[in-house]
């Protein structure tokens, strides 16, 4: 079945330490999006990606960074820049034409 | 810019009851408006959307949402609540700019009683 697959579902890391969260889907997808959650603020937008080698900043981007070398994958890195990294993140894909989001199950990262 | 607010972080209902979670929208072009559901620990669900035409959409599990210009407000209604029904639930509209992006609303958590 097609779908967005986010991998791992709960993540632990030492503060000062980058981490790397995967997202991929085989949907066909060109768009692919990832939104930090924290509770009481909704969804907020970090990296979003239209074609394959090109990406741009959303709202929160400082502390971030992400790769589109292949169409099936958009991998968020969270880099020790990110001064609060403790949330939910959500990956999301759609097609370009379309007006929704696919997204994925999450990875909930807690930094110590 | 695009934005909507959601009136009411929290609502209750009894199972039965008729359930309304509120969305207005502020948008300087026609909005491309969104519901989605989200249970705990899981993705987002993308229960209808208005684009264009018909200002009532029909959406999944018996919800729908009726689009007011007038009101600006894209409010979510589902005549019987059931206990499934309890999870948070975003509206959304998308931005303009490029890049098919979306504007969340900071949620609403239903809560649904016996």
């Amino acid at each position: 079945d097609g779908g967005i697959t986010q991998s791992p579902k709960y993540l632990f890391r030492k503060e000062g330490q980058n981490v790397t969260l995967s997202c991929e889907q085989n949907l066909n997808h060109d768009a692919m999006y990832w939104y930090r959650q924290d509770p009481g603020q909704g969804l907020r937008l970090i990296y979003y990606s239209q074609i394959v080698n090109d990406f741009q900043k959303g709202d929160i981007a400082e502390g971030y960074s992400v790769s589109r070398e292949k169409k099936e994958s958009f991998p968020l890195t969270v880099t020790s820049a990110q001064k609060n990294p403790t949330a939910f993140y959500l990956c999301a894909s759609a097609p370009t034409a379309s007006y929704g989001y696919t997204f994925g199950s999450g990875t909930r990262l807690t930094v110590v | 810019a695009q934005s909507v607010t959601q009136l009411g972080s929290h609502v209750s209902v009894s199972e039965g009851a008729l359930v309304l979670l509120r969305c207005n929208y502020s948008s300087s072009v026609p909005p491309y408006l969104f519901w989605y559901v989200q249970y705990p620990n899981q993705g987002l669900q993308l229960l209808l959307k208005y684009t264009t035409g018909a200002t009532l959409v029909k959406g999944i599990n018996g919800f729908e949402a009726e689009f007011k210009k007038s009101e600006t407000s894209f409010h979510l209604t589902k005549p019987s609540a059931h206990m499934s029904d309890a999870a948070e639930y975003f509206c959304a509209v998308r931005t303009t700019g490029g890049g098919n992006k979306l504007t969340f609303g900071t949620g609403t958590q239903l809560k649904v009683e016996l």
